[in-house]
C-alpha cells in the first residue's frame, strides 16, 4: 500500500528558531500534499495545500510567512514553522494521495514542543 | 473550518460489544473516509465509501452512508481492547483531489 513518511517524528526546540518537517511520498508520486495540525484531545484542522511546482494554498486564519511549505519535487514537501514559538508547539500531519478523489494516506506525524 | 461533528464524543464498551459512531457533514461529497487514530500516533484509513454507495464493509467494520441526511456511521462489531482509539470521519468536501475536512471525533474504550 501508499506509505507516507515524515522527518523528524520529534522535535524540541527553543522559542525563536525554525524548525523544518519533510513529508515525503515513498512509493508513488503526489502532485499535491496536504499539511494539518492537531492540538491536543482535539481533530485535524487543515492548514493549507501544498502543490508540486507553484504555491501553497492555505487556509483561513493560516499565516503563509509563518508556516512556509515548499513542494519542490513530486515526492516531497516541507513545512517550515518559522521563529517558533509555544502556541505553535502541535501535531503536524501530512497527507498524499495517489490519484483524485481516492483513499489519502498519512504519514506518522511530527510532534514540535517549544519552549 | 470542522467539517462536521461525530456522535457520541465519547463511547466506553466491554470487549465483544458492538460500537457504533455517527458523522454528520454540512456540504456535498465525493466521499467520506474513515480514519482510526491511536493516542499521540498518526492516522490509519479503515474505509472509503463513495457518495454514490449507501453501505461497505471491511471484516468488523461497517460503513453506511445516508447523502439526503448528509450522515454516515461507523459500526465495530465483536469489539475488542486493542480498538480503544480515536475514530474521525473525513469528507472531500469540495472538488476532487482536495484536502478531507475532519469531523471531531469519536474516543472509544473498549475494556476487557
Amino acid at each position: 500500500g501508499a506509505v507516507v513518511s515524515q522527518h523528524p517524528s520529534r522535535v524540541i526546540c527553543k522559542s525563536g528558531t525554525s524548525v523544518k518537517i519533510e513529508c515525503r511520498s515513498l512509493d508513488f508520486q503526489a502532485t499535491t500534499m496536504f499539511w494539518y495540525r492537531q492540538f491536543p484531545k482535539k481533530s485535524l484542522m487543515l492548514m493549507a495545500t501544498s502543490n508540486e511546482g507553484s504555491k501553497a494554498t492555505y487556509e483561513q486564519g493560516v499565516e503563509k510567512d509563518k508556516f512556509l511549505i515548499n513542494h519542490a519535487s513530486l515526492t516531497l514537501s516541507t513545512l517550515t514553522v518559522t521563529s517558533a514559538h509555544p502556541e505553535d508547539s502541535s501535531f503536524y500531519i501530512c497527507s498524499a494521495n495517489r490519484q483524485i478523489g481516492e483513499t489519502q494516506y498519512f504519514g506518522p506525524g511530527t510532534r514540535l514542543l517549544v519552549l | 473550518s470542522q467539517q462536521g461533528e461525530e456522535d457520541p464524543q465519547a463511547l466506553s464498551i466491554q470487549e465483544g460489544e458492538n460500537a457504533t459512531m455517527n458523522c454528520s457533514y454540512k456540504t456535498s461529497i465525493n466521499n467520506l473516509q474513515w480514519y482510526r487514530q491511536n493516542s499521540g500516533r498518526g492516522l490509519v484509513h479503515l474505509i472509503l465509501i463513495r457518495s454514490n454507495e449507501r453501505e461497505k464493509h471491511s471484516g468488523r467494520l461497517r460503513v453506511t452512508l445516508d447523502t439526503s441526511k448528509k450522515s454516515s456511521s461507523l459500526l465495530i462489531t465483536a469489539s475488542r481492547a486493542a480498538d480503544t482509539a480515536s475514530y474521525f470521519c473525513a469528507t472531500d468536501a469540495r472538488q476532487a483531489g482536495t484536502a478531507l475536512i475532519f469531523g471531531k471525533g469519536t474516543t472509544l474504550s473498549v475494556s476487557s
